[in-house]
């Protein structure tokens, strides 16, 4: 049980557009959703926290029109990289935690490359 | 805030030793320590965990330790194998009195475990 999906799982944009990934809590209700980031050889990096219904609650030094999230619903949440450019690069993660659930279950990531 | 500090950053071992990862942390509030394992490309996946009512926690070949007074713990994974080439990291965590959920996870550095054959 436990298991939270991403997709894509790797994905190329062009510098200036945006990209949405998607975060889903397959088997539990998930009233917490964490995203993160990370370079490589690195640590992960908490950018924000939402909680279903709510806004999204971010870390210092991660803009918010910049790294738009949604979690409308016990299941979804999703990332928006807006107006992406090379520096944000980087390996995404999410993970989820519920009510019945209370310890965080990580997804697999997602490989952002922007030219 | 809290502050997770994860040593050795490498740690290459032959296939039937031992293996041990060393973490401290900062806030004394810190109730909740996660082990996670990640594979290239792969998201975290939890290994095993420790509250802090507990010294000590095992599981087959993986074992933590913790000590609440000096603010650290460990993981001890024993007779290794080639498969355990990954990198690990600790966490750590607060669980809110009389709630049911863990507050967000602050993670160290990383190791990254190479098991030669």
């Amino acid at each position: 049980g436990a298991v939270v999906s991403q997709h894509p799982s790797w994905v190329i944009c062009k510098s200036g557009t945006s990209v949405k990934i998607e975060c889903r809590s397959l088997d539990f209700q998930a009233t917490t959703m964490f995203w993160y980031r990370q370079f490589p050889k690195q640590s992960l990096m908490l950018m924000a926290t939402s909680n279903e219904g709510s806004k999204a609650t971010y870390e210092q030094g991660v803009e918010k029109d910049k790294f738009l999230i949604n979690h409308a619903s016990l299941t979804l949440s999703t990332l928006t990289v807006t107006s992406a450019h090379p520096e944000d690069s980087s390996f995404y993660i999410c993970s989820a935690r519920g009510l019945a659930v209370s310890l965080q279950f990580f997804g697999p990531g997602t490989r952002l490359t922007v030219l | 805030g809290e502050n997770v500090e994860q040593h050795p950053s490498t740690l290459s071992v032959q296939e039937g030793d031992s293996a041990v990862i060393k973490c401290t942390y900062s806030d004394s509030a810190s109730n909740y320590f996660p082990w996670y394992k990640q594979e290239l490309g792969k998201g975290p996946q939890l290994i095993i965990d420790i509250r802090s009512n507990v010294g000590e926690k095992k599981d087959q070949r993986i074992a933590v330790t913790l000590n609440k007074t000096a603010k650290h713990f460990s993981l001890h994974i024993t007779e290794t194998q080639p498969e355990d080439s990954a990198v690990y990291f600790c966490a750590a965590s607060i669980k809110g009195a009389g709630g049911t959920s863990y507050g967000k996870l602050t993670f160290g550095q990383g190791t990254i475990l190479t098991v030669h054959p």
